[in-house]
């Protein structure tokens, strides 16, 4: 079985300050993990995925995220948090193993808002 | 550049009505799932179908039946639609298992039951 938390339902950062979206999992097997993001009123795209290569992950937009197994985290970053940024972001885990890969497990959400 | 499309955007349903969400992606993939977002809640897995021919329950099936007839369409449908049906319905469709393969997903499909 899997799990994620995500720690903080809503975070409130400075244009141009630090972005940190804590994420928290709870797997059974080596896992493999997502972050999406969410824009208004559109679907989910996919922002990085830990697939148990490198334990730092770039993703799109500047945003990194570092697999730490002691610490089962996967937490999100960005040095300067821009407007755009402005969303909600999902963590994911799924299970690397045969018999259950097809599940993806989401946390709750985090909604970002970038004040100016 | 389709992806995976869903229709209709938005729709206001009766209680006891029944209606179809459909689904359709272009991208060959074997994968194919249904999820349901509620507020606060994340997205909660409906139904997936890892082939034509094959849909299994995921965590919230109660309510919605699936159909695998196509690689490229899986339609969703909720048959006697009840309030707590209320939600955002999301497809997507993965060109395998998610073990590590990225998960496409369609613009959602906004559902009001009254």
């Amino acid at each position: 079985a899997q799990s994620v938390t995500q720690l903080g339902s809503h975070v409130s950062v400075s244009e141009g300050a630090l972005v940190l979206l804590r994420c928290n999992y709870s797997s059974s097997v080596p896992p493999y993990l997502f972050w999406y993001v969410q824009y208004p009123n559109q679907g989910l795209q996919l922002l990085l995925k830990y697939t148990s290569a490198a334990t730092l992950v770039k993703g799109i937009n500047g945003f990194e995220a570092e697999f730490k197994k002691s610490e089962t985290s996967f937490h999100l970053t960005k040095p300067s948090a821009h407007m755009s940024d402005a969303a909600e972001y999902f963590c994911a885990v799924s299970l690397n193993s045969g018999g259950s890969n097809y599940k993806l497990t989401f946390g709750k959400g985090t909604l970002l808002t970038v004040n100016p | 550049n389709a992806g995976v499309t869903q229709t209709p955007k938005f729709r206001i349903l009766k209680i006891g009505q029944s209606m179809t969400l459909q689904c359709t992606q272009d991208m060959n993939h074997n994968y194919m799932y249904w999820y349901r977002q509620d507020p606060g809640m994340g997205l909660k897995l409906i139904y997936y179908s890892v082939g034509a021919g094959i849909t299994d329950k995921g965590e919230v099936p109660n309510g919605y039946n699936v159909s695998r007839s196509t690689t490229e369409d899986f339609p969703l449908r909720l048959e006697l639609a009840a309030p707590s049906q209320t939600s955002v319905y999301f497809c997507a469709s993965s060109r395998q298992g998610l073990s590590g393969n990225t998960i496409y997903f369609g613009e959602g499909s906004w559902l009001t039951v009254v």
